[in-house]
């Protein structure tokens, strides 16, 4: 079965740096497109990033657009989200999810993780 | 980007009855790549609906969706207690720009 298992989150100063992982398995993850979705504390949903299945192309929502970098290692079966200058509106449960057509560029999330919370403060 | 406005923001129903939660688009979404997401308290959302009208595995019958356009609908025919939750639309054709509605929070009358 499919499982996504999120880790790296924790409670960060504003201005530091921190890395979210994302396990795969159950699936062939070479061949998925995989985005990070946040949700701050009682609030919606924002998507995040977007990593294409071969890691040849990402993209950004503007609020996180040059300091968050979104990195995948097939080898492994690993998505990772590289977040630098953090600040308190990062503040929030991280998912990971997984596009539910492979190789395409406009999908659906089919899986997601059961998150990781991400606290921004001093 | 696209805007996607839900309404109502909460809908107070009794089981057994039918759910029509909205989700307005503040500009065409391509090909309706329009999806549906159920969420619960502590847990990750669960796609619903995709293309706007197509269930995704496993999901009951009495959930359907209609729409293209600007307009969608998330019909729940039949409420049963499990329903009762947080539902999001979201669109996915003005790739990379993935965007999502603020939610319809379900509740029990």
């Amino acid at each position: 079965q499919v499982q996504l298992v999120e880790s790296g989150g924790g409670v960060v100063q504003p201005g530091r740096s921190l890395r979210l992982s994302c396990a795969a398995s159950g699936f062939t993850f070479s061949t998925y497109g995989m985005h990070w979705v946040r949700q701050a504390p009682g609030k919606g949903l924002e998507w995040v990033a977007i990593i294409s299945y071969d890691g040849s192309n990402e993209y950004y929502a503007d609020s996180v657009k040059g300091r968050f970098t979104i990195s995948r290692d097939n080898s492994k079966s690993t998505l990772y989200l590289q977040m630098n200058s953090l600040r308190a509106d990062d503040t929030a449960v991280y998912y990971c999810a997984k596009d539910r057509h492979p190789r395409r560029s406009y999908s659906p999330f089919d899986y997601w993780g059961q998150g990781t919370l991400v606290t921004v403060s001093s | 980007e696209i805007v996607l406005t839900q309404s109502p923001g909460t809908l107070s129903l009794s089981p057994g009855e039918r759910a029509t939660l909205s989700c307005r688009a503040s500009q065409s979404v391509s090909s309706s790549y329009l999806a549906w997401y159920q969420q619960k308290p502590g847990q990750p959302p669960r796609l619903l609906l995709y293309g706007a009208s197509s269930r995704a595995t496993g999901i009951p019958d009495r959930f359907s969706g209609s729409g293209s356009g600007t307009d969608f609908t998330l019909t729940i025919t039949r409420l049963e207690p499990e329903d009762f939750a947080v539902y999001y639309c979201q669109q996915y054709g003005s790739s990379p720009a993935i965007t999502f509605g603020q939610g319809t929070r379900l509740e029990i009358k």
